[in-house]
């Protein structure tokens, strides 16, 4: 069975430091891999994707991850915090189900604390 | 392209009422997730379905639950005799056919039973 953790509840930075939440995953095969943000009372946003070829991955508001097959890892990083960054955060995964159909399974989510 | 669309935004039922939810999902997806998520918690998965099938229901309630995905028209999420427990928000995701497409949510669905 495929699965998604997300080791950490929290994770708390300063404004201008860099941010990282974790992400690691188990799949059967080849996984397709998402990161997504949810504000208060929002719906999730969807940040950026691994699907093939380059390891490094940029998305949207200055977020970037790095897909590490050998440890099975999707960690999402940014380089510099804002406090507008605080939110929570998903890592998701989609891969080839037992079903013949493409599952996708989330994280427990990330809640992101920036600290002014 | 309209984003995936969900009413209504809010619903207050009373134990024992129904509650429909209708999610129209983006322009040339045919895949539709309903999740359920409740305050400061994670999504749970409830229901995949593509049009006209239910691809994998595993995460629905067996009773008083069910979802549709006609060929024509929106999803629908249906929930009877409701409950406090049934209390969440209920977003509503959709796809392209393909793997590597990108699933968008819609804002969501929060219902109060009282």
């Amino acid at each position: 069975a495929q699965s998604v953790a997300q080791p950490e509840d929290q994770v708390n930075v300063a404004e201008g430091n860099p941010l990282t939440v974790k992400c690691t995953y188990s799949v059967s095969g080849n996984p397709y891999l998402f990161w997504y943000v949810q504000y208060p009372n929002r719906g999730l946003q969807f940040l950026l994707k691994y699907i093939t070829g380059d390891n490094l991955v940029k998305g949207s508001y200055g977020f970037e991850a790095e897909f590490n097959k050998s440890q099975t890892s999707f960690h999402l990083k940014k380089p510099s915090a804002l406090v507008s960054d605080s939110a929570l955060y998903f890592c998701a995964v989609r891969a080839l189900h037992s079903g013949g159909y493409q599952k996708v399974t989330f994280g427990t989510g990330t809640k992101l604390q920036v600290i002014p | 392209n309209a984003g995936v669309m969900q009413n209504p935004r809010h619903l207050v039922r009373r134990r024992g009422q129904e509650a429909r939810l209708r999610c129209s999902p983006m322009k040339g997806h045919s895949h539709v997730y309903w999740y359920r998520q409740l305050p400061e918690e994670g999504l749970k998965f409830m229901v995949y379905l593509q049009k006209e099938n239910i691809i994998d229901e595993s995460g629905m309630p067996k009773e008083r639950f069910s979802a549709e995905f006609p060929k024509e028209g929106p999803s629908i999420l249906r929930i009877q005799q409701v409950v406090r427990g049934d209390s969440a928000a209920y977003f509503c995701a959709s796809s392209p056919p393909g793997p590597g497409n990108t699933i968008y949510f819609g804002e969501g669905s929060w219902l109060t039973v009282v």
